[in-house]
């Protein structure tokens, strides 16, 4: 039992360049979010999703896709990646949206 | 607007003495409170929680407090160890809500 994973854990990129992250849980969860974490801000909501081949925003979705196409994959797009998108990300999935259980974390740093 | 508000960034403990952090939130309808907590280059695990319901609830050193008139809560950690340097995540969810929302945080260092 894995719980949550995220990959790469780091990764650069030039401004410009795309990439996706991708979360795995093996919980069987039905809730999965991606957060980033940035200085004095805290873990900001980007978008979530309540099961397999659903996807909302949450609170800092702007250059950011997702897609949740197996229950236990969620991913993270950036079209062309901007130096604001430098940041830790984290990946979580619960139950239940008040049980959350979280990755690792990736670094991203956009140059 | 914030709704999960951690107005203290960071605090400052002897090993032994008692820890006390504190949030405050703004949303009526959110009924049930987390405490995260997060070591560098880690994700943040789950500490303790609370349910409106209650006013205290309590596991082991840690023990988490709830002033539903005042929308308060605060995390008691008794005795402070330096195992317990790491930021502090406050987090509050609504009935039927989809997501949690999070404090900034506090950065809590123990010293011994």
């Amino acid at each position: 039992n894995a719980g949550v994973t995220q990959t790469p854990k780091f990764r650069v990129l030039k401004t410009g360049q795309s990439m996706t992250l991708l979360c795995a849980q093996d919980m069987n969860h039905e809730y999965m979010y991606w957060y980033r974490q940035d200085p004095g801000m805290g873990l900001r909501l980007i978008h979530y999703s309540v099961g397999e081949g659903t996807t909302a925003k949450g609170e800092v979705p702007d250059g950011y896709n997702v897609s949740r196409l197996k229950k236990q994959n969620f991913l993270l797009g950036l079209e062309s990646a901007a130096p604001s998108q430098t940041s830790v990300y984290f990946c979580a999935s619960g139950f239940r949206a008040d049980t959350q259980y979280f990755g690792p974390g990736t670094r991203l740093t956009v140059l | 607007d914030q709704q999960v508000k951690q107005n203290s960034p960071s605090l400052s403990v002897q090993e032994g003495r008692i820890s006390i952090l504190n949030c405050d939130y703004t949303n009526s309808m959110f009924d049930y409170f987390l405490w995260y907590k997060k070591y560098p280059a880690e994700g943040p695990t789950f500490l303790i929680s609370i349910s409106s319901i209650k006013d205290k609830n309590e596991d082991g050193r840690f023990t988490v407090f709830l002033n539903k008139s005042a929308k308060h809560l605060s995390l008691h950690i008794v005795p402070s160890q330096p195992g317990d340097s790491a930021v502090y995540f406050c987090a509050a969810s609504a009935e039927a809500g989809t997501a949690l929302i999070f404090g900034k945080g506090t950065t809590l260092s123990v010293s011994s």
